[in-house]
């Protein structure tokens, strides 16, 4: 079993669609949370970060931390065109190397 | 502020041949990982820099993979000799200290061909 696991998508919405993105875990010592956003041929850009349980909002985006079911999740709201990219959820623990452990990614693909 | 550099950012190589990417991190950060990322796949991390020494490379297939940083700034990674499934993009990314509440910056990356 992977430490995380992530539906590579791909994933298509309509332009102002609420996308819902999801990762679960299975480290119980893992206390911070990223999400990164990733477009074609560049590297990932961290969109949220947030630590242990609850939500944490920007914009239109909110983290979701739910560390008695280990999942998270990624809301975007009113989604545009250009939010089209593949979404990395990464996690780490608070003690060792700090060393982070990626999601595969989902594709997502906002239609105009 | 600038961010980090990577070059080359293509490469296509033949099987055995060998191999460098070369990162410049941002300004003033300590710390300093190298990933791969195969297609379809997030980063894995291969090794990871605290100023010049090495902190983690536990994932760094050290038969054939090398990386330095040399006076704890640029860091240089080599694959000598490649194998097909060295194909990947290699990302580098830096943070100021490296520790738990550290956010790391990725640059964009090199992306390797090898046939």
């Amino acid at each position: 079993q992977k430490e995380v696991e992530q539906d590579p998508g791909p994933l298509s919405v309509p332009e102002g669609a609420i996308v819902s993105l999801n990762c679960t875990y299975s480290n119980s010592a893992f206390q911070y949370f990223m999400w990164y956003r990733q477009y074609s041929r560049k590297g990932p850009e961290l969109l949220m970060y947030t630590y242990s349980s609850g939500n944490k909002e920007d914009g239109r985006f909110t983290a979701q931390v739910d560390k008695s079911s280990k999942y998270i999740s990624l809301f975007i709201r009113d989604s545009q065109p250009s939010d089209s990219a593949t979404y990395l959820c990464a996690m780490r623990a608070t003690s060792g190397t700090y060393k982070y452990i990626f999601g595969t990614g989902t594709r997502l693909k906002v239609l105009a | 502020e600038a961010g980090v550099a990577q070059s080359p950012r293509y490469k296509i190589i033949e099987k055995r041949q060998s191999v460098a990417f070369w990162c410049n991190p941002i300004s003033g950060h300590a710390t300093l990982y190298w990933y791969q990322q195969i297609l379809g796949q997030g980063p894995k991390l291969l090794i990871q820099f605290q100023n010049n020494g090495v902190v983690d490379d536990s994932q760094l297939p050290k038969d054939r993979f090398s990386a330095e940083r040399l006076k704890g700034v640029d860091s240089t990674l080599k694959i000598q000799p490649a194998k097909l499934e060295d194909s990947a993009v290699y990302l580098c990314a830096s943070s100021f200290r490296g520790t738990s509440t550290d956010t790391q910056y990725f640059g964009p990356g090199t992306r390797l061909t090898v046939l």
